[in-house]
């Protein structure tokens, strides 16, 4: 079964802290995406990656960033957690081609808490 | 601005009667159009997706959704509800020259409640 796997799915940080959230897939997807889901807000998308070491920012990158070293790794980063960064993250991942019309294979989530 | 809205929040139906999830997109090009369902605690998961050809489309657990382009819409659907289809659905469209990289664009959701 193809997965998508969040390294966390519950985590709580303090303001100030640096977090990483990594997730793995395994279906030797070219494209790589980090959703933030919030309540009423649906899922805003904050980067994503087609193709290792290539990223692009999403609609609400500031106080993000991300690593792609390997096709199967995508990791995001917040260099400095803030209270307003307290959010569900959703990977995800899809083949290259298609015209973009291939489904997205999403992870389980990582519940970040920044206190 | 290119955007998927989906106007209710909540949809409330009984079990067995048909229910409906609508969404509206604007995007310039062709759209390509698809529904997610994420169960409690759950990740999201593929329902449907339109890209081209018959306007009504067939998914996974017995839906399905209706392509609108008079009307910009994308409305799910099912015949008959079950107690288990009650879950936060989504629908998402892929912008215009966005190319090969699957990027999507989401609505807010909408809380299915299916009562026994």
């Amino acid at each position: 079964d193809v997965k998508v796997t969040q390294s966390s799915r519950y985590l709580v940080k303090r303001t100030g802290e640096k977090v990483f959230l990594e997730c793995v897939q395994d279906m030797d997807h070219e494209n790589m995406f980090w959703y933030r889901q919030d309540p009423g807000l649906g899922l805003r998308l904050i980067y994503f990656s087609y193709d290792v070491k290539m990223k692009e920012k999403g609609d609400i990158p500031e106080g993000y960033s991300v690593s792609r070293e390997k096709k199967e790794r995508f990791s995001l980063i917040l260099e400095s957690a803030s209270t307003n960064q307290t959010s569900m993250y959703l990977c995800a991942s899809s083949l290259g081609g298609a015209d973009g019309a291939n489904v997205l294979t999403f992870g389980a989530g990582s519940r970040l808490t920044v206190l | 601005a290119q955007s998927v809205a989906q106007p209710e929040d909540q949809v409330n139906v009984a079990e067995g009667n048909p229910l409906t999830v609508k969404c509206t997109y604007s995007v310039s090009g062709n759209p390509y159009l698809f529904w997610y369902v994420q169960y409690p605690n759950r990740g999201l998961q593929f329902l449907l997706k339109y890209i081209t050809g018959d306007n009504l489309v067939k998914g996974s657990y017995g839906f399905e959704a209706e392509f609108n382009k008079s009307q910009t819409s994308f409305h799910l659907k099912k015949p008959s509800a079950l107690v288990s289809d009650s879950a936060l659905y989504f629908c998402a469209v892929r912008p215009g020259h966005s190319g090969n990289t699957g990027k999507l664009i989401f609505g807010q959701g909408t809380t299915l409640q299916v009562k026994p």
